[in-house]
């Protein structure tokens, strides 16, 4: 079993709709939360960072955590061509190394 | 204009040959990391420092390796005993002492041996 699993994608989403994106973990005693975005050739973008439970809000992003289901999500609103792109979640486990999925494509269709 | 630099963009070698990967920051970080990261798949870390002259190996060290002798500079040597080198290789930083556990990466160093 993998440290941490996402879906690979791709996930099409229309222009302006909600993009909802996935990740679970296998490490109970992980703390800390990250989702980064990659364009195609280009290196990983850290877009939001979680710690506790619940909903975090930065713009058009709101990541999710929920450390009982082990699980963290990352919500885009109105979603938009330039946001087609790969997006990798990250997670720093109990022996505080970070671990990243394999990453989800989103493809943001006009 | 804080931030990691990676060179080069683009490097072409061949077989049996070593190469080194460079990376600097001026963010002041503490820790560093390489990330090696093949087609279709996440993120996988070949050595991490912690502080200058100090470095562990990651979960794919073979093959590789590195040097920390500036705390803005951390270097990958990618030996002939690689087996599969070609790759885009990332170098990251961050600031755990200050309680700040992201990663900021570098623009990355696609590599590819013939």
């Amino acid at each position: 079993q993998k440290e941490v699993e996402q879906n690979s994608g791709p996930l099409s989403v229309p222009e302006g709709a909600i993009a909802s994106l996935n990740c679970t973990y296998s490490d109970r005693g992980s703390q800390s939360f990250f989702w980064y975005r990659q364009y195609s050739g280009k290196s990983p973008e850290l877009i939001m960072f979680i710690y506790s439970n619940g909903d975090k809000e930065d713009g058009r992003f709101t990541a999710q955590l929920n450390k009982a289901s082990q699980y963290v999500s990352l919500l885009i609103r109105d979603s938009q061509p330039s946001d087609s792109a790969t997006y990798l979640c990250a997670v720093i486990d109990s022996w505080g190394k970070l671990q990243f999925g394999a990453g989800t494509q989103v493809v943001v269709t006009p | 204009d804080g931030g990691i630099t990676q060179s080069p963009k683009y490097l072409f070698r061949k077989e049996g040959q070593n190469v080194t990967l460079s990376c600097e920051q001026n963010l002041n970080h503490d820790a560093m990391y390489w990330y090696r990261q093949d087609p279709g798949q996440g993120l996988r870390l070949i050595y991490y420092s912690q502080i200058v002259n100090d470095f562990q190996k990651g979960d794919i060290a073979e093959g590789y390796s590195v040097s920390r002798e500036k705390k803005e500079s951390f270097p990958l040597t990618v030996t002939s005993a690689q087996k599969n080198p070609t790759a885009f290789y990332l170098c990251a930083s961050s600031d755990p002492g200050q309680g700040s556990y992201e990663q900021y990466f570098g623009p990355g160093t696609r590599l590819t041996v013939t």
